[in-house]
């Protein structure tokens, strides 16, 4: 059975930092995309970035670009999102989603909360 | 590619059809052939789970009462009797262009 589970937010004051991580199993985690999406609350779906399978291309979304980081550890079969500078509007909750184009499953999620 | 869902809300009677409009503000066909249209459905306090993708495909476990349509810009989802589990927020997704963008979102509940 495949499973994402989210793990590392919080409450942060604005300027601060926070890693996100996601714990995969049930697949070949290293023969996947892999995506983080977020959700403002009350608020719909925005796509964060994505990483190739084996880590050599990144993208992220222009209002995290430079302040964001995607990364992953296919030994460990885990998904990371390192947020810095972070802001009042990046408080969401952040999930993590198997694929780019797929995005087929998704974890439970991950609150992040900006706030001083 | 701006992404367009109407209505944003969805009053319907159980066993009653819905149909869900997502307009792109390009056409969706990938250099690929495929068309890289999603479906997603997200209940009350749970995580989004996908029911269609490319454009008409049914996610494995997703009752045959849901159904994908469309081509180019022009986009469908139908639920042919709506049941009480089917109330959440409906968005659809593209991944043909860079970045994915999601639609608003249609929220469907029962009268």
């Amino acid at each position: 059975e495949v499973q994402l589970v989210e793990s590392g937010g919080g409450l942060v004051q604005p300027g601060g930092s926070l890693r996100l991580s996601c714990a995969a199993s049930g697949f070949t985690f290293s023969t996947y995309y892999m995506s983080w999406v977020r959700q403002a609350p009350g608020k719909g779906l925005e796509w964060v970035a994505n990483i190739k399978q084996d880590g050599s291309e990144k993208y992220h979304v222009d209002s995290v670009k430079g302040r964001f980081t995607i990364s992953r550890d296919n030994a460990k079969s885990s998904l990371y999102l390192q947020m810095n500078s972070l802001r009042a509007e990046d408080t969401a909750v952040y999930y993590c989603a198997r694929g780019s184009q797929l995005l087929d499953y998704w974890g439970q999620g991950t609150l992040v909360t900006v706030s001083s | 590619v701006v992404m367009t869902q109407s209505p944003l809300s969805l009053p319907v009677t159980l066993g009653q059809p819905a149909s869900i409009s997502c307009r792109s503000s390009q056409s969706l066909v990938h250099s690929d052939g495929n068309t890289h249209l999603n479906w997603f459905q997200q209940r009350p306090g749970q995580s989004p789970r996908r029911l269609i993708y490319k454009v008409s495909n049914r996610d494995s476990g997703v009752p045959d009462r849901f159904s994908g349509s469309g081509s180019g810009t022009d986009f469908t989802l139908k639920i042919s009797r709506v049941e009480a589990e089917d109330v959440g927020v409906y968005y659809c997704l593209q991944t043909t262009h860079w970045p994915p963008t999601f639609g608003q979102g249609t929220r469907v509940d029962i009268k």
